[in-house]
């Protein structure tokens, strides 16, 4: 299996701009995390989905985030419009059960 | 993947000793508890997990205790190895049925050859 799958690894991008993250679970998985590591606020789950369907977004910086999971092979999140202290990197999980298996991540900069 | 927080707690040790990982979770209820391995630029790996009806739990050089009077967890590594330096993360599920976890702030292991 080759795990969670993240892309892209690394996005470099302008203040305003959008920025789309993506990620492919683990197959067979039913549930789906998205994190964000920074130094100062360590590992902070925004949103998770169950059956592709959102269940807690409570995580959510604000209305500039948005996520979606249109089908049990694909989600996304979404930044717009990006902001230099949206810099971090984040994280997509995916589990059947209690053990959540994490990519590689993706190391977002806002200039 | 980076670090977590400005205070992150160190521990160094020698190599070949034993290292101890602690960790203080919040909530009474949680039922499910794992512990994850952070190296730079990766993604955080699981080590162990252990039910809320175990005090404990053994795996290949990795032992995780669970105290749930004091609320206490800790991470138990046999003969340091210089791979085994990372971050260590204990996370906890709270309980409520969910898959959601809640993660600590993490502990720096130093491995010294």
């Amino acid at each position: 299996d080759a795990g969670v799958i993240q892309s892209p690894r690394h996005e470099v991008t302008e203040m305003g701009q959008e920025v789309t993250l993506r990620c492919k679970p683990i197959s067979g998985h039913n549930s789906l995390f998205w994190y964000r590591q920074t130094m100062m606020r360590g590992l902070e789950l925004l949103i998770y989905f169950n059956n592709n369907v959102p269940i807690d977004d409570s995580g959510m910086p604000e209305d500039r985030f948005s996520a979606k999971m249109p089908n049990a092979s694909f989600s996304t999140l979404k930044i717009q419009p990006s902001e230099p202290r949206d810099s971090a990197v984040y994280f997509c999980a995916s589990s059947r059960y209690n053990e959540q298996f994490f990519g590689p991540g993706t190391r977002l900069t806002v200039l | 993947g980076e670090s977590v927080g400005l205070h992150l707690p160190t521990l160094s040790v020698q190599e070949g000793d034993n290292s101890i990982i602690n960790c203080a979770y919040s909530n009474s209820a949680s039922d499910y508890f794992i512990w994850y391995k952070q190296e730079s630029g990766k993604g955080p790996q699981f080590i162990i997990d252990i039910r809320s009806n175990m005090d404990k739990r053994q795996g290949q050089r990795v032992t995780v205790l669970l105290n749930k009077t004091v609320k206490h967890l800790s991470l138990q590594i046999a003969a340091t190895q210089p791979g085994d330096s990372a971050v260590y993360f204990c996370a906890e599920n709270m309980g409520d049925s969910s898959y959601k976890l809640i993660f600590g702030s993490g502990t720096r292991l130093l491995v010294r050859p």
